[in-house]
């Protein structure tokens, strides 16, 4: 199996901040990458799909890049509202996905 | 607008059954594969698994192998994964996920405890 490790696994971060989160795959995965946020009592939410492609009505302070093993989500200044649990996930070995442990973005 | 909607979950003891269903709208259903993904409490995603668009492949995660069934019925634009032999551990929140997870229900929780 494909393991996926993020890091941080917490952020601590103010409104306005740009934050970097960081996803390595144990093993190439091409640009299989998405990123998804996740609300407490809430379904993921899919921000980027192919490692850089921004999903429909995401707002443009979220970005990602990379491919083979190492990727990282970038959101340029916080908003309120972003703050949330972010995960990986490869679809390289569909269909047995597999997700990062999550990083939890906080208030600081 | 794309809706998966889950249902049937609940509290259940060790070794008991449980059958979740997820209605889908907005969206041709019949096109797209569709997965279950779960999330055990304070826990993070764990895929569960895969059934292709005309239910003719199936996958599953080793950990529920043998004990989960997934299906579908494409007339009724719907998905289901009966649960079998649950354990403890097979507590948490069940999502159904389109195809290539853009498009998440609300979950539903399963409760394995005696």
């Amino acid at each position: 199996d494909i393991q996926m490790t993020q890091s941080p696994s917490s952020l601590s971060a103010s409104v306005g901040d740009r934050v970097t989160i960081t996803c390595r795959a144990s093993q190439s995965i091409s640009s299989y990458l998405n990123w998804y946020q996740q609300k407490p009592g809430k379904a993921p939410k899919l921000l980027i799909y192919a490692a850089s492609s921004l999903q429909s009505g995401v707002p443009s302070r979220f970005s990602g890049s990379g491919s083979g093993t190492d990727f990282t989500l970038t959101i340029s200044s916080l908003q309120p509202e972003d703050f949330a649990t972010y995960y990986c996930q490869q679809s390289y070995s569909t269909p047995s996905i597999t997700f990062g442990q999550g990083t939890r973005l906080e208030i600081k | 607008e794309v809706q998966l909607v889950e249902s049937g979950g609940g509290l259940v003891q060790p070794g008991g059954s449980l059958r979740l269903s997820c209605a889908a709208s907005g969206f041709t259903f019949s096109s797209y594969e569709m997965n279950w993904v779960r999330q055990a409490p304070g826990k993070g995603l764990e895929w569960v698994s895969y059934i292709s668009s005309s239910g003719s492949t199936i996958y599953y995660a080793d950990s529920v192998k043998g004990r989960f069934t997934i299906s579908r019925d494409n007339a009724k634009n719907s998905l289901y994964l009966q649960m079998n032999s649950l354990r403890a551990e097979d507590t948490a929140v069940y999502y159904c996920a389109r195809e290539s997870a853009d498009y998440w229900g609300q979950g539903t929780l399963v409760t394995v405890s005696s």
